[in-house]
């Protein structure tokens, strides 16, 4: 089946430290490509997002992402972490339909 | 507030009875999707509409479960003779198929209605 797939389910990082959370996907063709995030005791908000285009994607609070066609994929960075970014990241996507599949999840947690 | 809402935030129901959710998109926004997420995983896809015609719907959502989008607006899922296993949050989501000409664009999600059954 289409997916996407995240591999690290759990980060813990130290303030100021560089993030990348991995995400990969098995659409062929069209590609539609999210980040989502969920602070703790709140909603799914989008992070970025790819359609087209370039592929360095620039997002929310100082988050970037890479579509890698070569390599299916598209992972999240940030170079420096912050306390605040403490939450859930989802990666999702779609190839040609209108409904977007979601990664399991990785909970990153920083320290002060 | 002018995003998604749902309706309630919290349930908790005994084993074997029926239970509704209400969702109500952002105004405008024509596709409306219904997820579940359970402790450590994504949300799971559960079913989506355009407009008032539920155009899919998973193959892990049983009989028991059904959707509805009466006029196009808003949307409200039932479960009936939950079981345990049905416990878990449900996500509401919408999009707009316009802003990219009839492309998926971004869903914006709703808090969620946390479902306990005991």
């Amino acid at each position: 089946a289409q997916s996407v797939s995240q591999h690290n389910h759990h980060v813990i990082l130290s303030e100021a430290a560089s993030l990348e959370l991995g995400c990969n996907y098995s659409y062929g063709g069209t590609v539609n490509l999210f980040w989502y995030v969920q602070y703790p005791g709140q909603h799914l908000q989008l992070l970025l997002k790819y359609f087209s285009g370039d592929p360095l994607v620039k997002g929310i609070k100082g988050f970037e992402a890479e579509f890698i066609k070569s390599k299916f994929s598209f992972n999240l960075r940030k170079p420096s972490v912050q306390w605040s970014d403490t939450a859930e990241y989802f990666c999702a996507g779609s190839g040609g339909s209108y409904i977007p599949t979601f990664g399991r999840g990785t909970s990153l947690i920083v320290h002060p | 507030d002018t995003g998604v809402s749902q309706n309630p935030r919290h349930k908790i129901t005994k084993r074997g009875q029926n239970v509704t959710f209400r969702c109500d998109p952002i105004s405008e926004h024509n596709r409306l999707y219904w997820y579940r997420q359970t402790l450590g995983q994504g949300p799971e896809f559960l079913t989506y509409f355009q407009n008032e015609a539920q155009l899919e719907k998973s193959r892990l959502l049983s009989d028991r479960f059904s959707a509805e989008r009466p006029k196009g607006s808003f949307s409200t899922l039932e479960i009936q003779r939950t079981e345990q296993g049905d416990s878990a949050m449900y996500l509401c989501a919408s999009s707009s198929s316009r802003d990219r000409g009839g492309f998926l664009t971004e869903a914006f999600f709703g808090q969620g209605t946390r479902l306990t059954v005991v």
